[in-house]
């Protein structure tokens, strides 16, 4: 049973293009939340989607921030016109039923912005 | 709301010794879960424990050791006769309810240095 998947695992983007996240849940999991952690610090939830849905997403920044959850596929955190305070490593986490406490992480996708 | 405090920020131990990384949380939440994840140079996130907040008893695995005080709101995480591989910032968490929804809360987290 694979665990949680996030490609690309390091990404490099210059200021104002776009960078998309993947994160593939578990098998059987339908819950998926995305964590930011800024350099030095402690993981920052961000956003909570069920398939098709966007349950949570008061952790997310209002502009160029977008989070999908398409009902076939891998979820996407979608990053336009990218900034240096943007560079961060980003961690996606699933879980079967919505229940936080078993959650699994990825091994998430660092974001450079140049 | 929820806040999770590890106040050592950087620690620095020599190999073999004890270490007891502290972590202290903030809740109105009757339930909740509490969480310790290793951090190792790496990055990726390696999950240690989970405790309930009804479950108060203390936990020990191999070498590490955990100490659940709920009258001082408190998780710490010891690790005896540490390791060069023990290595790592080691992250404690919160899950609660915020907002409506529940999520987990993270502390700033503590590197730990073990040299050998």
């Amino acid at each position: 049973n694979a665990g949680v998947m996030q490609n690309p695992r390091h990404l490099v983007r210059r200021r104002g293009q776009e960078a998309r996240l993947r994160c593939s849940p578990m098998k059987g999991h339908s819950h998926v939340y995305w964590y930011r952690q800024l350099p030095e610090e402690g993981l920052k939830f961000m956003v909570y989607l069920q398939k098709e849905n966007i349950i949570d997403e008061s952790g997310m920044p209002k502009e160029r921030f977008s989070a999908e959850f398409p009902k076939e596929g891998p979820s996407i955190l979608r990053i336009q016109q990218v900034v240096r305070g943007d560079s961060a490593a980003y961690f996606c986490a699933s879980s079967p039923r919505g229940q936080v406490e078993t959650q699994y992480f990825g091994p998430g996708t660092r974001l450079l912005v140049l | 709301a929820q806040k999770v405090t590890q106040a050592q920020t950087e620690i620095s131990v020599v190999e073999k010794e004890d270490v007891t990384l502290d972590c202290v949380y903030e809740t109105r939440d009757t339930t909740y879960y509490l969480f310790w994840y290793k951090q190792p140079p790496s990055g990726e996130l390696v999950f240690l424990i989970r405790r309930n907040s009804f479950d108060e008893q203390n936990e020990i695995s191999g070498r590490y050791s955990w100490n659940f005080q709920k009258s001082t709101s408190s998780f710490n995480f010891t690790i005896t006769a540490s390791q060069v591989v023990d290595s790592a910032v080691y992250f404690c968490a919160l899950s609660g309810y915020s907002g409506g929804y529940q999520k987990v809360t993270f502390g700033t987290g503590t590197k730990l240095q073990v040299i050998p």
